[in-house]
């Protein structure tokens, strides 16, 4: 069953705007993980977010997780032409194994 | 973090061959890995789910002598793609859960690129 759903699907934005996506999931979690993957490549970790966090940040990445209403929100500032790539996140149900969603294409225009 | 690694990244192999996918837990012992597939432009499918010593539990239509997983200790897991076509052309990605003293947590690797030609 899917479990994490990103929202947008895609999102277009010019260089140095904000970038917003959101993930809903169905079941309870451990944590939840947002996930960058440049266009051929490989996942690249962003952040970790734990059930008991409401809050994250690192860099230009502020993460956030409502588990009430079962959805996080990955916001990205300043963004820059190197933002560009596909954003997944990832849901740790402890035990089971990770659903993806379809993901957010990020596309940020010079 | 927990760190995860897939090797090689990226393999060109002919119609027919084998393929052997590793993927390792560098600084923790995975009792859990899993074998993920992804087409182009879509998310990432749950191909197995293996075990540390026993038989990896494949989903549903995925062939399972046709993707061998070996989940031999607690730090490496391998998939191999047999006798392999150009429709396995595709990315892998393994993920590995261990404990971290207080819950399981998993990682993915940085995933494999294969294309059969």
């Amino acid at each position: 069953s899917q479990q994490g759903e990103e929202d947008p699907q895609a999102l277009s934005i010019q260089e140095g705007e904000n970038a917003t996506m959101n993930c809903s999931y169905k079941t309870s979690i451990n944590n939840l993980q947002w996930y960058r993957q440049n266009s051929g490549r490989g996942l690249v970790h962003l952040i970790l977010i734990r059930s008991n966090e409401r809050e994250k940040h690192s860099g230009r990445l502020r993460v956030t997780l409502d588990t009430s209403k079962k959805s996080s929100s990955l916001l990205i500032t300043a963004s820059r032409a190197a933002d560009t790539a596909s954003y997944f996140c990832a849901t740790d149900a402890g035990g089971q194994n990770f659903v993806f969603g379809p993901g957010t294409r990020l596309s940020v225009l010079p | 973090g927990a760190v995860v690694s897939q090797h090689p990244s990226r393999v060109i192999c002919k119609s027919g061959t084998s393929v052997k996918i590793e993927c390792r837990s560098l600084d923790f012992q995975a009792t859990t890995m899993f074998w993920y597939r992804q087409f182009p432009k879509q998310s990432l499918m749950l191909m197995a789910t293996s075990n540390e010593g026993s038989k990896a539990t494949y989903e549903q239509g995925v062939e399972k002598d046709k993707f061998l997983i070996n989940h031999a200790s607690l730090t490496l897991s391998t998939l191999t793609v047999t006798s392999a076509h150009p429709e396995d052309s595709s990315f892998y990605i393994c993920s590995a859960r261990g404990f971290n003293g207080m819950n399981t947590e998993a990682f993915f690797g940085q995933g494999t690129r294969l294309t059969v030609v």
